[in-house]
């Protein structure tokens, strides 16, 4: 079974462009979550998808964005780019979300994005 | 929120010796316990997890206990090995986010 794919792996932008990432869940998986990960910060959440709904969200600015489609796999789109938001961008996907031993959640490799 | 203290920063360990990473939590809904394992430059992959109804979970060389009453679980690597070189992250669930420590590198000197 393949694994969370996620595209592109490396992304250099400039300040004020815009991003979006990509990520594709296991096969079967409904529950997509995106984290920010950062050597002063850690794994931080950004938000959850679940059947194409955003069931949950992190304290990040709105500039962050999501969304999931029908075959589950999703997107997040980050608008006028500051330079701290040079980060890791990592996916998980999980079977469903809430009940117990179909909640694991798997990452895939990450999006390395900086911001010049 | 869930507040995940995670301990120490750093571990060094001579191989072949034990590596323990403990972690606590704050709140008591929390109920499902996860470790994963982040190699350099890869996303992190899960190892071993543990749900609040068990106390203790093995697979191999890695355990991981839970402590209810304390808020505390532990991650133990027996007869560490170089490969087991990484950063290690503990994790509480809610049942509706997920929450990190801030993470352990380890490393396994040969």
């Amino acid at each position: 079974k393949a694994g969370v794919t996620q595209t592109p792996r490396y992304l250099i932008k400039t300040r004020g462009q815009q991003v979006t990432l990509s990520c594709s869940p296991i096969s079967g998986h409904r529950s997509v979550s995106w984290y920010q990960q950062t050597p002063g910060q850690g794994l931080q959440f950004l938000f959850e998808y679940f059947s194409e709904t955003q069931r949950n969200k992190g304290n990040f600015p709105g500039r962050f964005s999501g969304r999931q489609f029908s075959n589950s796999r999703s997107e997040m789109n980050v608008s006028t780019l500051e330079l701290g938001d040079s980060a890791l961008y990592l996916c998980a996907s999980s079977l469903t979300r809430g009940r117990p031993l179909t909640d694991t959640q798997y990452f895939g490799p990450g999006t390395r994005l900086t911001v010049l | 929120g869930e507040n995940v203290e995670q301990h120490p920063s750093t571990l060094s360990v001579q191989e072949g010796d034990s590596a323990v990473i403990k972690c606590t939590y704050s709140d008591s809904a929390s109920n499902y316990f996860p470790w994963y394992k982040q190699e350099l430059g890869k996303g992190p992959q899960l190892i071993i997890d543990i749900r609040s109804n068990v106390g203790e979970k093995k697979d191999q060389r890695i355990a991981v206990t839970l402590n209810k009453t304390a808020k505390h679980f532990s991650l133990h690597i027996t007869e560490t090995q170089p490969e087991d070189s990484a950063v290690y992250f503990c994790a509480a669930f809610t049942g509706n986010q997920f929450y990190f420590g801030t993470g352990t590198s380890l490393t396994v000197i040969p």
